[in-house]
């Protein structure tokens, strides 16, 4: 069965720091793979996704994320943080042959002046 | 174009009572699915409809239910509320194909507070 860990569920980084939160899955085969961005009372937006292209996916506001398949991971980055950045951060997985997606706890990212 | 819209965005409900959310996928998109958000349990799937057919369905007791209506509209219904409902309720939408590489688009969610 297909899961998702994220490392931390909360995350705290300086403006202007490297941005790093931690994703790892479990997929039987490849794997589809997203990171959604939710701010305080709204859904979730899309921020990337790993549909077996490019392993460097580059996704919204200067966020990537790099597939590794010999780590099993998905971690997302931002070089520089900003203070509109603060909020909580999912991981996603889905098998190609499953439409449903397994949803990480998430990871609340906290930008310090 | 017009994102995905849920309604009511906050709802007061008694143990006990029934209630119904609402929501319009994006336009032209077939596949909604429902998920809920718990502080304690995360983003748990609920179930996924494609033209106005349950495609996939999530670990949930059968007081949750859904529909789809031929504008791909889509409806959840709860029954005999439990304070354990209280949560936000996302609803999505995926283009055509409705592959899972599509990604969803979320609405603003339901918040239910059960009392």
């Amino acid at each position: 069965a297909q899961s998702v860990t994220q490392l931390g569920s909360h995350v705290s980084v300086s403006e202007g720091a490297l941005v790093l939160l931690r994703c790892n899955y479990s997929s039987s085969v490849p794997p589809y793979l997203f990171w959604y961005v939710q701010y305080p009372n709204q859904g979730l937006q899309l921020l990337l996704k790993y549909t077996s292209a490019a392993t460097l996916v580059k996704g919204i506001n200067g966020f990537e994320a790099e597939f590794k398949k010999s780590e099993t991971s998905f971690h997302l980055t931002k070089p520089s943080a900003h203070m509109s950045d603060a909020a909580e951060y999912f991981c996603a997985v889905s098998e190609v042959r499953d439409d449903k997606i397994i949803f990480g706890k998430g990871t609340r990212l906290h930008i310090l002046p | 174009k017009a994102g995905v819209t849920q309604t009511p965005r906050y709802l007061i409900k008694t143990r006990g009572q029934q209630v119904t959310l609402s929501c319009s996928p994006i336009s032209g998109h077939r596949s909604v699915s429902w998920y809920q958000q718990t502080p304690g349990q995360g983003l748990q799937f609920l179930f996924e409809y494609f033209s106005e057919t349950q495609r996939n369905k999530g670990n949930f007791p059968g007081r949750f239910s859904g529909r789809q209506f031929s504008n791909s509209r889509s409806e959840m219904n709860v029954s005999t509320l439990e304070l354990g409902d209280s949560a936000l309720y996302l609803c999505a939408s995926r283009g055509d194909p409705p592959t899972v590489s599509n990604g969803y688009t979320f609405g603003s969610g339901t918040r239910l507070t059960v009392v």
